[in-house]
């Protein structure tokens, strides 16, 4: 167990729909890294917040956005789904943008 | 741009032989290197990591790994393999850019063990 949460586990939506997804990071973790894992792509960085900052964009879709609270938490917000979209969501964390990263069990999005 | 290359799609090695893991990396400064593992269904579980330092470098589960700035490698190793080590490994480099260190995955590496 990483100490990363991930909600929810699974998730089955629609064409055009939105969905969220959250991350809880490690306690003490200030930075929260989303990636994508998609059977053509691969892993893939999308998006990185430090501290309720955003730090870096990777690979991420205009129709994807994601913010971090206060207490740390992430979500990765996705909208217009396409098919696509389905893919397994990462989220990671670490103690600050240049340590280890731990990820969660993910989140699998299935778009019908 | 930075890469990382896994050249072997897919091994199968017999429980308690040994085992080598490919990865080859392009980056153009002094890279950080990981090996994580992720069993079905499971998330990624990081095996080790190269900052700096002693080139070999050990980890959790009996694997180590040999970081070769002249051939750009960082190949995973296991002396023996059981057979709960059946999962997929990717090799991972960590891009540093504006205060990010966004890890970039090889395509991954499935081993498959035979009892």
């Amino acid at each position: 167990d990483s100490g990363v949460t991930q909600t929810p586990k699974h998730l089955i939506t629609a064409t055009g729909q939105r969905v969220t997804l959250r991350c809880s990071p490690r306690s003490g973790d200030l930075s929260v890294y989303w990636y994508q894992q998609s059977l053509d792509q691969g892993l893939q960085f999308l998006i990185q917040y430090y501290n309720g900052e955003e730090r870096a964009k990777g690979n991420i879709l205009e129709r994807f956005s994601a913010q971090q609270f206060p207490d740390l938490h992430s979500e990765l917000n996705l909208s217009s789904l396409e098919l696509g979209d389905s893919a397994l969501y990462f989220c990671a964390s670490s103690l600050a943008p240049q340590e280890t990263q731990y990820f969660g069990p993910g989140t699998r999005l299935l778009v019908l | 741009a930075q890469s990382v290359t896994q050249p072997d799609i897919h091994i199968t090695v017999s429980e308690g032989a040994s085992l080598e893991l490919r990865c080859n990396y392009s980056y153009g400064a002094t890279p950080y290197l990981f090996w994580y593992v992720q069993s079905p269904g499971q998330g990624l579980q990081l095996l080790l990591k190269y900052f700096s330092g002693d080139t070999l470098v050990q980890g959790i589960k009996g694997f180590e790994a040999e970081f070769k700035r002249s051939q750009s490698s960082f190949n995973l190793r296991k002396p023996s393999v059981h057979w709960s080590d059946a999962a997929e490994y990717f090799c991972a480099v960590a891009y540093s850019g504006a205060g990010s260190y966004q890890l970039t995955f090889g395509k991954g590496t499935k081993l498959s063990v035979i009892p």
